[in-house]
């Protein structure tokens, strides 16, 4: 069974803080995808990364991809609030079918 | 433009009832997906579409059933609900250019009592 697994299941910080979440598996992945999840809502894409040691920003958000394909990494620099949500990591296992990470709850205190 | 649509939002059913989650999507996406989300747990595969007239199972499939007759609508049918299957569900569709990137639907969440 392949597995996703996220850490820390929970994070609360204050406003201005940095912090770093993270996806492992023993599986290797043909792409991995983060996702930000609204109570309410479904989730939406972040990014994608596609290769090993693959690093992309998106503003605050620093996305990075493992060199051997099974891991990535989220950090979030100065946190808002705004950034308050579930945080889900989707490994795409060949083909089409993704599996997702049980997510990192994030909440940000003003 | 809508995205993945899905109805209804809230519902609750008794044991034994039988219902079907609309799930229709504007997109033109070949490929659709059920998915059940229960806390700390994850999102995880009921099952999948490639395209109309064909499915298949993923993950957990039992107690469901999906039809895919237009490219559009991907309806996720419960013969006999029982407790277990109380869960925020949520539809996806992707058009599978490169990465798979999925679109979901604001979710619908049941609760079977």
């Amino acid at each position: 069974t392949q597995l996703l697994e996220q850490s820390p299941q929970f994070l609360s910080i204050q406003e201005g803080e940095n912090l770093t979440v993270y996806c492992n598996s023993s599986s290797v992945f043909s792409s991995l995808q983060w996702y930000r999840q609204e109570p309410g809502e479904g989730p939406v894409l972040l990014v994608t990364v596609v290769t090993g040691g693959e690093v992309k920003k998106l503003k605050r958000l620093t996305f990075q991809f493992g060199d051997a394909r099974k891991d990535s990494s989220l950090h979030i620099t100065a946190a808002q609030p705004g950034d308050t949500g579930l945080y889900l990591c989707a490994g795409e296992t060949g083909g089409f079918k993704t599996i997702f990470g049980a997510g990192t709850r994030l909440f940000v205190k003003a | 433009n809508a995205g993945v649509t899905q109805t209804p939002k809230f519902r609750i059913l008794k044991i034994g009832q039988s219902m079907t989650l609309q799930c229709t999507q504007d997109m033109n996406h070949n490929y659709m997906y059920w998915y059940r989300q229960d806390p700390g747990m994850g999102l995880k595969l009921i099952y999948y579409s490639v395209g109309a007239g064909i499915t298949d199972k993923g993950e957990v499939p039992n107690g469901y059933n999906v039809s895919r007759s237009t490219t559009e609508d991907f309806p996720l049918r419960l013969e006999l609900a029982a407790p277990s299957q109380t869960s925020v569900y949520f539809c996806a569709s992707s058009l599978l250019s490169g990465a798979n990137v999925l679109t979901f639907g604001a979710g619908s969440r049941l609760t079977v009592l």
